[in-house]
């Protein structure tokens, strides 16, 4: 069975703080990708990252940084020095090689960055 | 922006009536992917077309149907409307038959009274 799960759903910062929003991931696939998109209030889905089963190598990218391990079946996302532009809801999503082309979703961390 | 259209951006309807969602992909994709987004069962995927076929299926109730036509252009259907189809409908796009990287239209706010 596929499932993603982001077991915080909401969390609060003050600006210039970090954050990390942390995913876990099931499935029985050996060949799967990982995604992170951001859901700003506006309401459209925006793609962050891709990362495959294959490529544990963290990822950094400006201030957002993901740290893949496949020990612990993790995909966090750190938000470096956070700003109110960050508040958001952030979803992990999985699709599996063996499991068509079903994106499965975990139900998202909301995001609010206090100024 | 994404590239990908969703047409119309709201709509408003009453139950037992019938909609139809439309949604471009980018220019070049030829997957499209239907997604529904409601506050209790959260982000789901509905169906996935490839080049005018159906490719995969999710949690997609038999009130409901898609197509790809082709100039690759896809719409969902949702007849039979209850209360709890009230979601925001999201159409995604990619170049492949595997989903690498999924762009996604801003969605069809629906609205069922």
């Amino acid at each position: 069975a596929q499932k993603v799960t982001q077991a915080q759903t909401e969390i609060s910062v003050v600006e210039k703080e970090d954050v990390t929003l942390d995913c876990v991931y099931e499935t029985r696939d050996t060949t799967y990708y990982l995604f992170w998109y951001k859901q700003p209030p506006s309401g459209e889905l925006v793609f962050l990252i891709r990362r495959n089963s294959f490529d544990e190598q963290n990822e950094i990218s400006g201030r957002y940084s993901w740290n893949f391990q496949k020990s612990t079946s993790s995909f966090n996302f750190t938000i470096t020095a956070s700003q109110v532009v960050d508040s958001a809801v952030y979803f992990c999503a999985l699709s599996g090689m063996n499991t068509g082309n079903q994106f499965y979703f975990g139900t998202g961390t909301s995001l609010t960055v206090i100024p | 922006d994404s590239g990908v259209t969703q047409t119309p951006k709201h709509l408003i309807t009453a139950t037992g009536q019938r909609v139809t969602l439309r949604c471009s992909p980018r220019s070049g994709d030829l997957s499209v992917y239907w997604y529904q987004q409601s506050l209790d069962q959260g982000l789901q995927f509905l169906i996935q077309y490839y080049n005018g076929e159906e490719r995969a299926k999710g949690n997609i109730l038999e009130r409901f149907s898609a197509q790809q036509f082709p100039d690759l252009h896809s719409e969902l259907n949702l007849s039979s409307l209850e209360l709890g189809d009230s979601a925001l409908y999201f159409c995604a796009s990619s170049d492949g038959l595997v989903s690498y990287e999924q762009y996604f239209g801003p969605g069809t706010r629906l609205t069922v009274t």
